[in-house]
């Protein structure tokens, strides 16, 4: 099975701060890779599919890249609204899915 | 438009059983994997088990954690995956998802909670 690790598992910011997520998987997913956005109480929320496609309406301060083991979620400018936990999920379907452990983007 | 709606979830106690619904809308459901996630309160994302397409023999897959205790099926004629639960543990207790990728695209849904307690 493929193990997923995710850096930072906690992140404190600034409002307007540039963050950087990262995520490494154990053998190759090719570009089988997708961030989320998680709030407490909903489900996961996509943002970043293929690793690098915006999903359609969520902003383009999110960017993603990384192909093969490693991969980024980029926020350029931090707003208020960002504040909550990432997650990272490789879907190579030759495997099973894996996540990564979160990161909890936090207010400084 | 993809829409997953998972249904069944409930309060039982340790040791029995459960059987979760999820509907799909949007797609043609026999061409695609299906697959249920879950989230334990306050955890991370865990897969659960996957049920492959009509063209890869509806195989099933099941992490560990469930394995011969949870059965995943799928009626294409209706739209819809299972989840048979069995032999409930507490550590059973999540909200379970169903989720799909159509063209490399994910889709979820909202999820259903299930908790185990006596």
């Amino acid at each position: 099975d493929i193990q997923m690790t995710q850096s930072p598992s906690t992140l404190s910011a600034f409002v307007g701060d540039r963050v950087t997520i990262t995520c490494r998987a154990s053998q190759s997913v090719s570009t089988w890779l997708a961030w989320y956005q998680q709030k407490p109480g909903k489900a996961p929320k996509v943002l970043i599919y293929k690793a690098s496609s915006l999903e359609s309406g969520v902003p383009s301060r999110f960017s993603g890249s990384g192909s093969g083991t490693e991969f980024t979620l980029t926020i350029s400018s931090l707003q208020p609204d960002d504040f909550a936990t990432y997650y990272c999920q490789q879907y190579n379907t030759y495997s099973p899915y894996s996540f990564g452990q979160g990161t909890k983007l936090e207010i400084k | 438009e993809v829409q997953l709606v998972e249904s069944g979830g409930a309060l039982v106690q340790p040791g029995g059983s459960l059987r979760l619904s999820c509907a799909a809308s949007g797609f043609i459901f026999s061409d695609h994997y299906m697959d249920w996630v879950r989230q334990a309160p306050g955890k991370g994302l865990e897969w659960v088990g996957r049920s492959k397409n009509k063209f890869d023999s509806y195989t099933t897959e099941y992490a560990a954690s469930v394995k011969g205790r949870f059965t995943i099926s799928r009626d294409d004629s209706e739209n819809s995956l299972y989840l048979q639960m069995h032999s409930l543990r507490t550590e059973d207790t999540a909200v379970y998802f169903c989720i799909m990728f159509l063209y490399g695209e994910p889709f979820w849904g909202l999820g259903a909670l299930v908790t185990v307690s006596s």
